[in-house]
Protein backbone atom coordinates (compact mmCIF):
# COMPACT_ATOMS: atom_id res chain seq x y z
CA UNK A 1 0.00 0.00 0.00
CA UNK A 2 1.24 3.47 -0.89
CA UNK A 3 2.28 5.79 2.40
CA UNK A 4 3.17 9.24 3.25
CA UNK A 5 6.66 9.30 4.64
CA UNK A 6 8.29 12.39 6.89
CA UNK A 7 11.58 13.13 7.54
CA UNK A 8 13.15 13.66 10.09
CA UNK A 9 12.13 11.20 12.44
CA UNK A 10 13.11 13.67 15.14
CA UNK A 11 14.23 16.77 15.20
CA UNK A 12 16.04 19.34 17.90
CA UNK A 13 16.58 22.96 18.05
CA UNK A 14 17.09 25.59 20.31
CA UNK A 15 14.36 28.05 20.62
CA UNK A 16 14.11 30.98 18.56
CA UNK A 17 15.80 28.87 15.35
CA UNK A 18 13.46 28.06 12.32
CA UNK A 19 12.94 24.25 11.51
CA UNK A 20 11.27 23.22 8.37
CA UNK A 21 9.78 19.65 8.77
CA UNK A 22 9.62 17.58 4.83
CA UNK A 23 6.33 15.38 3.91
CA UNK A 24 6.16 12.73 0.84
CA UNK A 25 2.33 12.66 0.32
CA UNK A 26 0.98 9.96 -1.70
CA UNK A 27 1.39 11.27 -4.66
CA UNK A 28 -2.00 10.75 -6.71
CA UNK A 29 -3.26 12.75 -3.51
CA UNK A 30 -4.92 16.41 -3.77
CA UNK A 31 -5.17 17.75 -0.04
CA UNK A 32 -2.59 17.51 2.36
CA UNK A 33 -2.72 18.13 6.24
CA UNK A 34 -0.61 19.14 9.12
CA UNK A 35 -1.48 17.76 12.63
CA UNK A 36 0.31 17.80 16.09
CA UNK A 37 0.15 16.06 19.03
CA UNK A 38 2.09 17.55 22.39
CA UNK A 39 2.77 14.60 24.56
CA UNK A 40 -0.29 12.73 26.49
CA UNK A 41 -2.56 15.81 24.41
CA UNK A 42 -4.97 15.20 21.42
CA UNK A 43 -4.06 15.46 18.40
CA UNK A 44 -4.64 18.83 16.68
CA UNK A 45 -5.56 20.19 13.57
CA UNK A 46 -3.30 22.50 12.07
CA UNK A 47 -3.74 23.07 8.64
CA UNK A 48 -4.85 21.66 5.35
CA UNK A 49 -3.99 22.66 1.56
CA UNK A 50 -5.34 22.08 -1.14
CA UNK A 51 -4.05 23.53 -5.00
CA UNK A 52 -1.32 25.32 -3.91
CA UNK A 53 -2.90 27.14 -1.28
CA UNK A 54 -4.35 26.91 2.88
CA UNK A 55 -7.70 25.56 2.76
CA UNK A 56 -8.57 25.54 6.61
CA UNK A 57 -5.87 26.26 9.23
CA UNK A 58 -6.82 25.95 13.46
CA UNK A 59 -6.29 28.89 15.85
CA UNK A 60 -2.48 27.13 16.31
CA UNK A 61 -1.38 27.94 12.76
CA UNK A 62 -0.63 31.30 13.44
CA UNK A 63 1.92 33.41 11.48
CA UNK A 64 5.25 31.63 12.81
CA UNK A 65 4.07 28.57 10.99
CA UNK A 66 3.90 28.23 6.87
CA UNK A 67 3.04 25.41 4.46
CA UNK A 68 4.76 24.99 1.10
CA UNK A 69 4.66 22.97 -1.57
CA UNK A 70 7.73 23.75 -3.58
CA UNK A 71 7.77 21.20 -6.05
CA UNK A 72 5.43 18.05 -7.06
CA UNK A 73 5.90 15.64 -4.01
CA UNK A 74 7.24 17.41 -0.87
CA UNK A 75 4.87 19.40 1.60
CA UNK A 76 6.62 20.97 4.53
CA UNK A 77 5.78 23.19 7.42
CA UNK A 78 8.05 25.81 8.77
CA UNK A 79 8.21 27.18 12.35
CA UNK A 80 10.13 30.67 11.88
CA UNK A 81 11.08 30.73 15.49
CA UNK A 82 10.16 27.89 17.53
CA UNK A 83 9.16 27.98 21.52
CA UNK A 84 9.00 25.82 23.87
CA UNK A 85 5.25 24.81 23.49
CA UNK A 86 6.14 23.65 19.98
CA UNK A 87 7.74 20.60 21.09
CA UNK A 88 5.43 18.04 19.61
CA UNK A 89 4.98 15.03 17.17
CA UNK A 90 4.10 16.59 13.84
CA UNK A 91 1.90 14.27 11.71
CA UNK A 92 1.30 14.66 8.14
CA UNK A 93 -1.89 13.56 6.27
CA UNK A 94 -3.04 13.08 2.72
CA UNK A 95 -6.06 12.15 0.69
CA UNK A 96 -7.92 12.69 -2.28
CA UNK A 97 -11.38 13.88 -2.25
CA UNK A 98 -13.16 11.84 -1.46
CA UNK A 99 -10.78 9.18 0.61
CA UNK A 100 -9.57 8.36 4.52
CA UNK A 101 -6.37 10.21 5.17
CA UNK A 102 -3.21 8.58 5.21
CA UNK A 103 -1.04 9.54 7.59
CA UNK A 104 3.03 9.54 7.99
CA UNK A 105 4.98 8.35 11.06
CA UNK A 106 5.46 12.15 12.34
CA UNK A 107 8.52 13.46 13.58
CA UNK A 108 9.17 14.51 16.69
CA UNK A 109 10.06 18.10 17.38
CA UNK A 110 11.73 19.30 20.88
CA UNK A 111 12.82 22.57 21.32
CA UNK A 112 15.18 23.37 24.05
CA UNK B 1 -17.27 23.71 18.82
CA UNK B 2 -16.72 19.94 17.65
CA UNK B 3 -14.71 17.56 19.49
CA UNK B 4 -14.52 13.87 20.73
CA UNK B 5 -13.40 12.75 24.19
CA UNK B 6 -12.28 9.74 24.54
CA UNK B 7 -11.81 6.39 27.68
CA UNK B 8 -8.33 7.87 29.57
CA UNK B 9 -5.66 4.84 29.49
CA UNK B 10 -3.62 3.14 29.47
CA UNK B 11 -5.42 -0.32 29.25
CA UNK B 12 -4.22 -3.52 29.92
CA UNK B 13 -5.29 -6.58 29.02
CA UNK B 14 -4.45 -10.18 28.35
CA UNK B 15 -4.38 -12.29 25.72
CA UNK B 16 -7.97 -13.03 24.55
CA UNK B 17 -10.08 -10.39 26.93
CA UNK B 18 -13.34 -8.48 25.64
CA UNK B 19 -11.95 -4.85 24.55
CA UNK B 20 -14.28 -1.29 25.25
CA UNK B 21 -12.86 1.72 24.26
CA UNK B 22 -15.67 4.41 24.89
CA UNK B 23 -15.63 7.37 22.31
CA UNK B 24 -18.07 10.32 22.66
CA UNK B 25 -18.45 13.14 20.00
CA UNK B 26 -19.81 16.72 19.86
CA UNK B 27 -20.72 18.09 16.76
CA UNK B 28 -22.75 20.46 14.58
CA UNK B 29 -24.50 18.43 11.76
CA UNK B 30 -23.97 15.21 10.87
CA UNK B 31 -20.27 13.82 11.41
CA UNK B 32 -18.44 11.37 10.02
CA UNK B 33 -16.74 8.72 12.93
CA UNK B 34 -13.62 7.08 12.77
CA UNK B 35 -10.98 4.83 14.59
CA UNK B 36 -7.61 5.58 13.90
CA UNK B 37 -4.60 3.18 15.10
CA UNK B 38 -0.89 3.72 15.95
CA UNK B 39 1.58 1.29 16.11
CA UNK B 40 4.92 1.92 17.22
CA UNK B 41 6.98 3.69 15.38
CA UNK B 42 4.06 3.98 12.41
CA UNK B 43 1.64 6.68 11.21
CA UNK B 44 -1.69 6.80 12.08
CA UNK B 45 -3.59 3.69 10.09
CA UNK B 46 -7.58 3.86 9.88
CA UNK B 47 -8.76 0.92 11.61
CA UNK B 48 -12.54 1.38 10.90
CA UNK B 49 -15.46 4.49 10.39
CA UNK B 50 -18.95 5.10 9.95
CA UNK B 51 -20.67 8.09 8.21
CA UNK B 52 -24.03 7.92 9.30
CA UNK B 53 -26.34 7.14 12.54
CA UNK B 54 -26.19 3.09 13.10
CA UNK B 55 -23.97 2.28 10.98
CA UNK B 56 -21.22 -0.08 12.42
CA UNK B 57 -17.49 -0.22 10.89
CA UNK B 58 -15.56 -3.51 11.12
CA UNK B 59 -12.23 -4.75 10.37
CA UNK B 60 -9.74 -7.02 11.62
CA UNK B 61 -12.21 -8.11 14.26
CA UNK B 62 -12.94 -4.46 15.91
CA UNK B 63 -16.14 -2.86 15.51
CA UNK B 64 -18.18 0.47 16.34
CA UNK B 65 -21.71 1.24 15.75
CA UNK B 66 -22.92 4.88 15.02
CA UNK B 67 -24.73 6.06 17.73
CA UNK B 68 -26.66 9.37 17.74
CA UNK B 69 -28.84 8.80 20.79
CA UNK B 70 -25.75 8.63 23.11
CA UNK B 71 -23.34 10.14 20.79
CA UNK B 72 -21.16 7.36 21.08
CA UNK B 73 -18.78 5.34 19.00
CA UNK B 74 -17.59 3.06 21.54
CA UNK B 75 -15.05 0.49 20.16
CA UNK B 76 -15.25 -3.40 20.98
CA UNK B 77 -13.28 -6.64 20.24
CA UNK B 78 -14.49 -9.55 21.56
CA UNK B 79 -10.96 -11.32 21.88
CA UNK B 80 -7.70 -9.49 22.09
CA UNK B 81 -4.49 -10.17 20.57
CA UNK B 82 -0.56 -9.02 21.64
CA UNK B 83 -0.51 -7.51 18.03
CA UNK B 84 -3.48 -5.68 19.21
CA UNK B 85 -0.99 -3.84 20.95
CA UNK B 86 -1.25 0.02 19.91
CA UNK B 87 -2.55 3.57 20.68
CA UNK B 88 -6.48 4.00 19.76
CA UNK B 89 -7.34 7.17 18.48
CA UNK B 90 -11.32 8.41 18.19
CA UNK B 91 -12.17 11.10 15.55
CA UNK B 92 -14.89 12.59 14.04
CA UNK B 93 -15.12 15.03 10.49
CA UNK B 94 -17.71 16.90 9.92
CA UNK B 95 -17.09 16.45 5.65
CA UNK B 96 -16.71 12.83 4.43
CA UNK B 97 -13.23 11.98 3.81
CA UNK B 98 -11.44 15.47 2.73
CA UNK B 99 -11.98 17.31 5.32
CA UNK B 100 -9.88 17.75 8.54
CA UNK B 101 -9.93 15.48 11.39
CA UNK B 102 -10.94 16.59 15.23
CA UNK B 103 -8.97 13.84 17.40
CA UNK B 104 -9.62 12.20 20.88
CA UNK B 105 -6.47 12.02 23.09
CA UNK B 106 -5.92 8.73 21.88
CA UNK B 107 -5.44 5.33 24.68
CA UNK B 108 -2.63 2.99 24.78
CA UNK B 109 -3.78 -0.51 24.67
CA UNK B 110 -1.20 -3.29 25.99
CA UNK B 111 -2.14 -7.33 25.32
CA UNK B 112 0.11 -9.47 27.60
CA UNK B 113 0.12 -13.16 26.99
Amino acid sequence: EPEVTQTPSHQVTQMGQEVILRCVPISNHLYFYWYRQILGQKVEFLVSFYNNEISEKSEIFDDQFSVERPDGSNFTLKIRSTKLEDSAMYFCASNQREGKQYFGPGTRLTVT
Amino acid sequence: GDSVTQMEGPVTLSEEAFLTINCTYTATGYPSLFWYVQYPGEGLQLLLKATKADDKGSNKGFEATYRKETTSFHLEKGSVQVSDSAVYFCALSTQTGANNLFFGTGTRLTVIP
